[in-house]
């Protein structure tokens, strides 16, 4: 049990052009979800949280206007990057916690990004 | 501020045992975890510890002592497919995951 997917897992796009990337809990509800960017060789680097309904908590220095979050139901977060330019390139992945237990997350397989 | 530390790469050989240690500084603490993260992947479950002491899980331990801010991942009976990144991972006061900066483990035969 569970899962979560994301969508695309991988996107090449062309600099000044959006992506939505689609983040899907599968067999369970999550009213928060989480979107993390990660560099080669760093580690993950919270961008905001995202809460079922309302809107997203956005990390220091993360703008929101370029990185638009919706939670639209319990079960998808999509996050778009509008006017991507090519410091943008990186892996993006998702998290969903369970309202339960030890609030562990559960990740998504990523999206990797690159912007030419 | 909230730090979590932890080494940037340890060398082990294949069939050996293998502790892997971080310290944490955050504020509050509501567990610990730590995840497995090949490269290219996304970060997998291994440990969750709340409460002072081991939990083991077959190959896998984790051990906690929150007076000292220390944890460690023991891996036991290496296997070249333990190659990998380990993050340690904080739960603060507000349920945010603190992240250390991973650990890479290489294996050799």
């Amino acid at each position: 049990g569970a899962v979560v997917s994301q969508h695309p897992s991988r996107v090449i796009c062309k600099s000044g052009t959006s992506v939505k990337i689609e983040c899907r809990s599968l067999d369970f509800q999550a009213t928060t979800m989480f979107w993390y960017r990660q560099f080669p060789k760093q580690s993950l680097m919270l961008m905001a949280t995202s809460n079922e309904g309302s809107k997203a908590t956005y990390e220091q220095g993360v703008e929101k206007d370029k990185f638009l979050i919706n939670h639209a139901s319990l079960t998808l977060s999509t996050l778009t990057v509008t006017s991507a330019h090519p410091e943008d390139s990186s892996f993006y992945i998702c998290s969903a916690r369970l309202a339960r237990g030890n609030n562990e997350q559960f990740f998504g397989p990523g999206t990797r990004l690159t912007v030419l | 501020g909230q730090n979590i530390d932890q080494p940037t790469e340890m060398t082990a050989t294949e069939g050996a045992i293998v502790q892997i240690n971080c310290t944490y500084q955050t504020s509050g603490f509501n567990g610990l975890f730590w995840y497995q993260q090949h490269a290219g992947e996304a970060p997998t479950f291994l440990s969750y510890n709340v409460l002072d002491g081991l939990e083991e899980k077959g190959r896998f331990s984790s051990f906690l002592s929150r007076s000292k801010g220390y944890s460690y991942l023991l891996l036991k009976e290496l296997q070249m497919k333990d190659s990998a990144s380990y993050l340690c991972a904080v739960m603060d006061s507000n349920y945010q995951l603190i992240w250390g900066a991973g650990t890479k483990l290489i294996i050799k035969p």
